[in-house]
């Protein structure tokens, strides 16, 4: 399978510990992304990253949050001191710099890492 | 300030019937647009796109349109399948960054 993967699936923490995501894109993509979603809204964007920089960070994204891609392949995202609003699918997608003619910027998602928090 | 509306939170439609799935939105400088189909438990799942020079694409059974005087786009699925039950989610592009709707519901009923 060659799509995109995250580990754990599922993740249930209690409140004030951290908690480290990992996500695993398409292997060619030079563009990964992070997004947050909760019940009944679409998902929403965290942080971007083109190679191993992190270039765009959502002011969603709280001093408690950090995300890296030291080798410009895998990423992780490390939630420190969870709090209940923190319970979310994280939701990780990559795509191509640049895709030829018609590309749109089509971003292709993980099957996501629910976090519950009690 | 909500830039991608769905404003319809559910749809049913008989199977074989056309699914009409509609999205506006408010930022005249996004330059793409995207479908996705989300299951439960699952991660988006793409569609199909469309680049904000055009007004229509299609890809199989889906077509998406585009006005962008009215700043409203379209998903079309013809004719619509039981498979095709999810929440669909419109998403509009800007560089890299994507704003998503909060999705509707669509129930195909066999």
């Amino acid at each position: 399978d060659t799509g995109v993967s995250q580990n754990p699936r599922h993740k249930i923490t209690k409140r004030g510990q951290n908690v480290t995501f990992r996500c695993d894109p398409i292997s060619e993509h030079n563009r990964l992304y992070w997004y947050r979603q909760t019940l009944g809204q679409g998902p929403e964007f965290l942080t971007y990253f083109q190679n191993e920089a992190q270039l765009e960070k959502s002011r969603l994204l709280s001093d408690r949050f950090s995300a890296e891609r030291p080798k410009g392949s895998f990423s992780t995202l490390e939630i420190q001191r969870t709090e209940q609003g923190d319970s979310a699918m994280y939701l990780c997608a990559s795509s191509l710099l640049a895709g030829g003619p018609g590309h749109n910027n089509e971003q292709f998602f993980g099957p996501g890492t629910r976090l519950t928090v009690l | 300030d909500q830039q991608v509306k769905q404003n319809s939170p559910s749809l049913s439609v008989q199977e074989g019937r056309i699914s009409i799935l509609n999205c506006d939105y408010t930022n005249s400088m996004f330059d793409y647009f995207l479908w996705y189909k989300k299951y439960p438990a699952e991660g988006p799942t793409f569609l199909i796109s469309i680049s904000s020079i055009k007004d229509k694409n299609e890809d199989g059974r889906f077509t998406v349109f585009l006005n962008k005087s009215a700043k409203h786009l379209s998903l079309h699925i013809v004719p619509s399948q039981p498979g095709d039950s999810a929440v669909y989610f419109c998403a509009a592009g800007r560089s890299y960054q994507l704003t998503f709707g909060k999705g509707t519901k669509l129930s195909v009923i066999p």
